[in-house]
């Protein structure tokens, strides 16, 4: 069965650093590309950053470029972002998703790990 | 980017009802579209992925046509348990995008 468990949401202040995790499990992680989605309070899905199973290539949302870094660790089925100045604006729900090809095929979320940014 | 519309932004339905969500890109996509359901607080759920396949362990109510431009996601008989929000999504090019969301609500 294909998990994903993000952590390491929070309330941060604004111009403040946060890092989330997405655990993964039950498919071959190094195979597929990762990706942050996140929903504001009552808005809907914006894609943030997305990043190939490789490792190779990355993309970002221009909302966030520049302050958000994506990364994985391929040997601990690990997806990060890295978020620095944060502002209010980036207060929302942060899921991690992928999409699987083969038997397993479709996309996959996490369960969301909640940001909020307030002084 | 790639713009994807979503019709109509809500709309109410009975139990027992064919129901109807259209998605539209402002350019082609081939069939790099999928189509997801959430319910208040909880994360998004797949549906439908490459416009028309049926995500493993979803009911064959489901179901997702289109090419191109221009996309469907049609439930053949609406249930208590369908009332929630829907969004579709482009995944042919960055940055991806989401459409709007229509809101499926009780008649």
């Amino acid at each position: 069965e294909v998990q994903l468990l993000e952590s390491g949401g929070g309330l941060v202040q604004p111009g403040g650093s946060l890092r989330l995790s997405c655990a993964a499990s039950g498919f071959t992680f190094s195979t597929y590309g990762m990706s942050w989605v996140r929903q504001a309070p009552g808005k809907g899905l914006e894609w943030v950053s997305t990043l190939s199973g490789s490792g190779g290539g990355t993309y970002y949302a221009d909302s966030v470029k520049g302050r958000f870094t994506i990364s994985r660790d391929n040997s601990k089925n690990t997806l990060y972002l890295q978020m620095s100045s944060l502002r209010a604006e980036d207060t929302a729900v942060y899921y991690c998703a992928t999409r699987i090809s083969g038997t397993l095929a479709g996309y996959y979320w996490g369960q969301g790990t909640l940001v909020t940014v307030s002084s | 980017d790639i713009q994807m519309t979503q019709s109509p932004s809500s709309l109410s339905a009975s139990v027992g009802d064919r129901v109807t969500i259209t998605c539209r890109a402002s350019q082609g996509i081939t069939n790099y579209l999928a189509w997801f359901q959430q319910k208040p607080g909880k994360a998004p759920k797949s549906l439908i992925y490459a416009a028309s396949s049926l995500q493993s362990g979803v009911p064959s109510k489901f179901s997702g046509s289109g090419s191109g431009t221009d996309f469907t996601l049609t439930i053949s008989s609406l249930q208590p348990e369908d009332f929630a929000t829907y969004y579709c999504h482009q995944y042919n090019s960055f940055p991806l995008t989401f459409g709007g969301g229509t809101k499926v609500e009780i008649k």
